[in-house]
Formats: structure tokens, C-alpha cells, sequence
């Protein structure tokens, strides 16, 4: 089947810095992926939606400006966590959607944020 | 809002039992239900798809149900071995697009 790879699988950061995480399709192309969150225990929320090359499409609650994500290519999307504080240390998910317009989503193994 | 329930939130059984988990949505308005398991710390894995027009899937041990019009789906899982241990998550989409979750039957498979 197809993969979803992400990268780094697991980030530990100071309060105030930067992370960015990469949500790669390795073996199709993907006209939307998808960013989910995941507490502890708790099922997947999901954060936004974004289409190659255009603006992503945020859930309620969600602060763009504090998430930002770029889905520059067919293959991958970035979500970038700025100004990071501890409350935003959760479970990272992406989920890709092939461009031949299958509804079948794939879902990356995450990525594990911890902030400091 | 479409809101997605699993009953139960945690279940522990001792190894060859078969049992069933339950998922519960508001909207019957679903594009299609998918089980996935989530072992600890990781990542999602599709178990089993259900399109709208389906009423069950199979694959091996595992057996999913979908009554659209009621807003059920279950998971049947036969002989259970300590190798299912995990949660077990339901989800229905939405208009093709997007998911939306339940929270998850953690499941303990005792040897």
C-alpha cells in the first residue's frame, strides 16, 4: 500500500523556538493531506487541511499563525509550530490523500513534540 | 456536528475470547467508516474500510458491521491473541474529505 512517511518521528525543543515536521507521500502524489493532533489518551483532532499550492483550511480553534503549514508539492506538507510552549507538546498525524481521486487517505506514523 | 462514541473505553480479555467493540456516530450522512488500531506511540493502521452502500467487511479474525440508518458500526474480533492488544479507533468521513474520530477502545489481550 501506499506510504507516508514524517519526519522527525520525535522533537524535544525549548519554549519559544520553532519546529517544523514533514509530512512526505513516497510513493504517489497527493493533492491533500491532512494534519491531525493527538493528547494523550485521547483520539485524533484534526487541525487543518491543505491542498498543494494553495492556503490550508484550519479547523475552529486552531491559530494559523501559530500553525503554519506549506504544502509546497505533491509529496509534501510542512507544519511549522511556532513560538512552541509546552501546552502545544502533543502527537503530530498527517494523512495524505492520493491526486487520482480516490478518497483513500494514508496516515503517516507521527511525530511525538515535547516542549520544554 | 458529526460526533463519533466507542464503547467500551478500555476492555481487557483473556487470550481466544472473542469480542466486539462499538462505534456510535450522530450524522448517518458518512461517505464511509474505517477501523484503524493505534499501538502506543505510533501511527494509524487502516483494519478495515466500510463504504456507505456496504453492510460488512471482512479481513481474517476481524469482522466490521455498519447499520447506517441507526448510526452503529461494530468490530468483531475473533480469537483474540495478545498480539491485538492496542486501540482501536472509528472513524467516519465526511463528504470524502474528513475524518472525524472516536476515542478509542483500548484493548488488552491477557496470555
Amino acid at each position: 500500500g501506499a506510504v507516508v512517511s514524517q519526519h522527525p518521528s520525535r522533537v524535544i525543543c525549548k519554549s519559544g523556538t520553532s519546529v517544523k515536521i514533514e509530512c512526505r507521500s513516497l510513493d504517489f502524489q497527493a493533492t491533500t493531506m491532512f494534519w491531525y493532533r493527538q493528547f494523550p489518551k485521547k483520539s485524533l483532532m484534526l487541525m487543518a487541511t491543505s491542498n498543494e499550492g494553495s492556503k490550508a483550511t484550519y479547523e475552529q480553534g486552531v491559530e494559523k499563525d501559530k500553525f503554519l503549514i506549506n504544502h509546497a508539492s505533491l509529496t509534501l506538507s510542512t507544519l511549522t509550530v511556532t513560538s512552541a510552549h509546552p501546552e502545544d507538546s502533543s502527537f503530530y498525524i498527517c494523512s495524505a490523500r492520493e491526486a487520482s481521486g480516490a478518497f483513500t487517505q494514508y496516515f503517516g506514523p507521527g511525530t511525538r513534540l515535547l516542549v520544554l | 456536528k458529526q460526533e463519533v462514541t466507542q464503547i467500551p473505553a478500555a476492555l481487557s480479555v483473556p487470550e481466544g475470547e472473542n469480542l466486539v467493540l462499538n462505534c456510535s456516530f450522530t450524522d448517518s450522512a458518512i461517505y464511509n467508516l474505517q477501523w484503524f488500531r493505534q499501538d502506543p506511540g505510533k501511527g494509524l493502521t487502516s483494519l478495515l474500510l466500510i463504504q456507505s452502500s456496504q453492510r460488512e467487511q471482512t479481513s481474517g479474525r476481524l469482522n466490521a458491521s455498519l447499520d447506517k440508518s441507526s448510526g452503529r458500526s461494530t468490530l468483531y474480533i475473533a480469537a483474540s491473541q495478545p498480539g491485538d492488544s492496542a486501540t482501536y479507533l472509528c472513524a467516519v468521513m465526511m463528504d470524502g474529505q474528513n475524518f472525524v474520530f472516536g476515542p478509542g477502545t483500548r484493548l488488552s489481550v491477557l496470555p
